[in-house]
């Protein structure tokens, strides 16, 4: 079967503008996480998703940043007005379920470049 | 402060030799998992440890959680140019089900 999968691989914008990142989970999976990985870091957590509502979203650094997941199954995490900080390596993972230790499936991430 | 400590941050050796890369914290975790990063993709996970004191093996790499369950260790044995990755330590602190915390990682590279 089909493994995670986001879109696009890469974006590049402008300071200022908006942009869409999409992530396509494992499915039945019914939980859905952001994570955000800089440069020679690991990844840092944004928000995850069990079904339609976000269940943890004290990751998001600000209100730029906000993630839906309208049917429970794919899910946009939205940045407005985006900055140079803004650029990393946005990845999206699911897994079967939200208890301990559920193996994370992680998909390729999206570079996101903010000029 | 990183919640999780990897060390080293940087480890280049020639192949055949040994390694062992350290995760610590001073939070203690109900399991600790490690993944395996290649440029381009997302993590792969390796490995989930449970129990205190728990050492798991897979081929050449063995993984043990300290008794504590705030530390973890990975150890490679005779490490192959194919070993060479970004390995990462990640855990759920209390009860934060899905919420990892991932360490900053060991850039490995193994010279043939």
């Amino acid at each position: 079967g089909a493994g995670v999968s986001q879109t696009p691989s890469n974006k590049v914008t402008e300071k200022g503008k908006y942009v869409e990142l999409r992530c396509d989970p494992i499915s039945g999976h019914t939980a859905l996480y952001w994570y955000r990985q800089s440069l020679g870091q690991g990844p840092e957590f944004l928000i995850y998703f069990q079904g339609t509502g976000a269940a943890d979203d004290s990751g998001l650094p600000n209100d730029r940043f906000f993630a839906v997941r309208p049917e429970g199954s794919v899910s946009t995490l939205k940045i407005q007005r985006t900055e140079r900080g803004d650029s990393a390596v946005y990845l999206c993972a699911s897994s079967l379920g939200l208890a301990d230790y559920n193996e994370q499936f992680f998909g390729p991430g999206t570079r996101l470049t903010v000029l | 402060t990183q919640l999780l400590e990897q060390s080293p941050q940087f480890l280049s050796i020639q192949e055949g030799e040994n390694l062992t890369v350290y995760c610590n914290s001073s939070s203690v975790f109900s399991s600790l998992q490690w993944y395996r990063q290649e440029p381009g993709e997302g993590p792969v996970l390796l490995v989930t440890v449970v129990t205190g004191g728990e050492v798991k093996k897979l081929k050449r790499l063995t993984f043990q959680f300290g008794d504590a369950r705030k530390d973890s260790s990975l150890h490679i044995t005779a490490a192959q140019p194919g070993d060479t990755g970004l390995y990462l330590c990640a855990g759920a602190p209390g009860t934060s089900y899905g919420k990892l915390t991932f360490g900053q990682g060991t850039i490995l590279t193994v010279h043939p």
